[in-house]
């Protein structure tokens, strides 16, 4: 079946790049996505990127998707205090319109270290 | 948009007694989802709703969870009799049919004494 992995923990100072991957094995999978979890709270969706771009970026975030590899990326530029939390790579293989099997990773737990 | 809303957020109970978890999803959404995070199994879908059918229940656990959806904005999910193993942390995301994304409610946060 289908899994997502990422590493477990990611340690950075403020004001230094962040950098969390992500794999996957399903080569159809239509739509990658990190979602941004904080303690006590639900997943909150950050973005995400149709598989048949290799990029996207909105102000701090950076997306890569290497679809030959299956590897996504999220690049956080500036990480601040506040981006603590567990993030979560997740994909789906079926387009918008129909059934969407999204399939999470673990989560990576980002600390950012003042 | 208020976003996902799920009720209670917080709900301590004894083994054997029945726990009912409420999500309204956001307005204008037709697929509604369950799901149970725990540290050890991580994040796992237990069923989910298209215009409030059930579509796919695979994901529940065991007869004594079941999960309805009686209009498009209220679904409820009940677990009689509870356990110490249901502890958790239940989720209720929704989604349009047209878009990319699921969205997440705050969550409910279980224990079973």
């Amino acid at each position: 079946g289908e899994d997502v992995e990422q590493s477990l923990f990611l340690s950075v100072r403020e004001g230094d790049s962040s950098v969390i991957n992500c794999t996957y094995t399903d080569s159809s999978s239509t739509y990658l996505y990190w979602y941004k979890q904080e303690p006590g709270a639900g997943l909150q969706l950050l973005t995400y990127i149709f598989s048949n771009m290799d990029m996207k970026q909105d102000q701090r975030l950076t997306v890569l998707l290497n679809k030959k590899d299956k590897h996504l990326s999220l690049r956080i530029a500036d990480t601040q205090t506040g981006d603590s939390a567990i993030y979560f790579c997740a994909e789906s293989n079926a387009p918008s319109g129909g059934y969407q099997k999204v399939t999470f990773g673990i989560g990576t737990k980002l600390q950012v270290i003042p | 948009d208020a976003g996902v809303i799920q009720s209670p957020r917080h709900e301590v109970t004894e083994m054997g007694q029945e726990v009912t978890l409420r999500c309204k999803p956001i307005s204008g959404h037709d697929y509604l989802f369950w799901y149970r995070q725990t540290m050890m199994r991580g994040l796992e879908l237990l069923i989910y709703f298209n215009n409030n059918v059930p579509i796919d229940d695979s994901g529940m656990p065991e007869d004594r969870f079941s999960a309805k959806m009686p209009n498009a904005s209220f679904s409820t999910l009940k677990i009689q009799p509870s356990e110490p193993r249901d502890s958790a942390v239940y989720f209720c995301a929704s989604r349009r049919t047209s878009g990319a994304a699921q969205y997440f409610g705050p969550g409910t946060r279980l224990t079973v004494l």
